[in-house]
């Protein structure tokens, strides 16, 4: 089955410091890849989505970006944190062909 | 804009309970729709994936429905276990040529009391 691993748990940044959030997945190729943001107490917003290497979509003007590299590399980064970047952070994969999502563990950042 | 809203937003049952979380969501036109459950400060698990030409899936102890025309889905719980206590989250892809963005409700949060 399909899997994500996502590092680190977490994370404690400085203000104006570079963030670099890395997942990959197992289990299946070619998947679908997004980025989504968990703020306390409100739904997923997603950030970013991926239909294949090299290819990036914004769903939200911000201070982040996202790259994917490799087939089952996904990441996300930063150059200078905003106080406002804090959130759970979460990595998804999507299978095509059962269209079904599954997630990683997330990485809690908190920029101080 | 596709809005989807989750009802309650919180819930307390006893042990044994069987429930009934409710998931709706404004535009019709969707894809398939996928309930996940959440625990505390971790990722998500899919439970159960409904693709639209379906009405309803099950696994277990659970069942999802999924009424496309009135915009609304369902997850029923049976026999509740305190195991059960988490935050459950629909939500609901469009169909937008193969990006599958899902777009999620805020959850309801359940606590199931020993």
């Amino acid at each position: 089955s399909q899997t994500i691993h996502q590092w680190p748990a977490t994370l404690v940044q400085p203000v104006g410091s570079p963030l670099s959030l890395e997942c990959t997945v197992e289990g299946t190729s070619n998947p679908n890849l997004y980025w989504y943001r968990q703020a306390a107490g409100r739904g997923l917003q997603l950030l970013f989505y991926s239909i294949g290497i090299g290819q990036i979509s914004s769903e939200v003007p911000q201070n982040l970006s996202a790259s994917r590299p490799q087939d089952r590399q996904f990441i996300l980064s930063s150059k200078k944190l905003l106080l406002s970047d804090s959130g759970f952070y979460l990595c998804a994969g999507l299978q095509r062909a059962t269209t079904e999502a599954f997630f990683g563990q997330g990485t809690r950042l908190t920029v101080v | 804009k596709q809005e989807v809203t989750q009802i309650p937003a919180a819930l307390s049952v006893p042990e044994g309970e069987n429930l009934v979380l409710n998931c709706s969501f404004t535009d019709s036109a969707i894809y398939n729709l996928q309930w996940f459950r959440q625990d505390h400060g971790k990722g998500l698990t899919s439970l159960l994936l409904i693709q639209s030409s379906q009405r309803e899936q099950t696994s277990g102890r659970l069942n999802a429905s999924l009424d496309k025309s009135s915009g609304r889905s369902t997850l029923y719980i049976a026999a509740s276990q305190p195991g059960d206590s988490a935050t459950y989250l629909c939500a609901v892809s469009p169909p937008t040529s193969g990006t599958y963005k899902y777009i999620f409700g805020t959850g309801t949060r359940l606590k199931v009391l020993a």
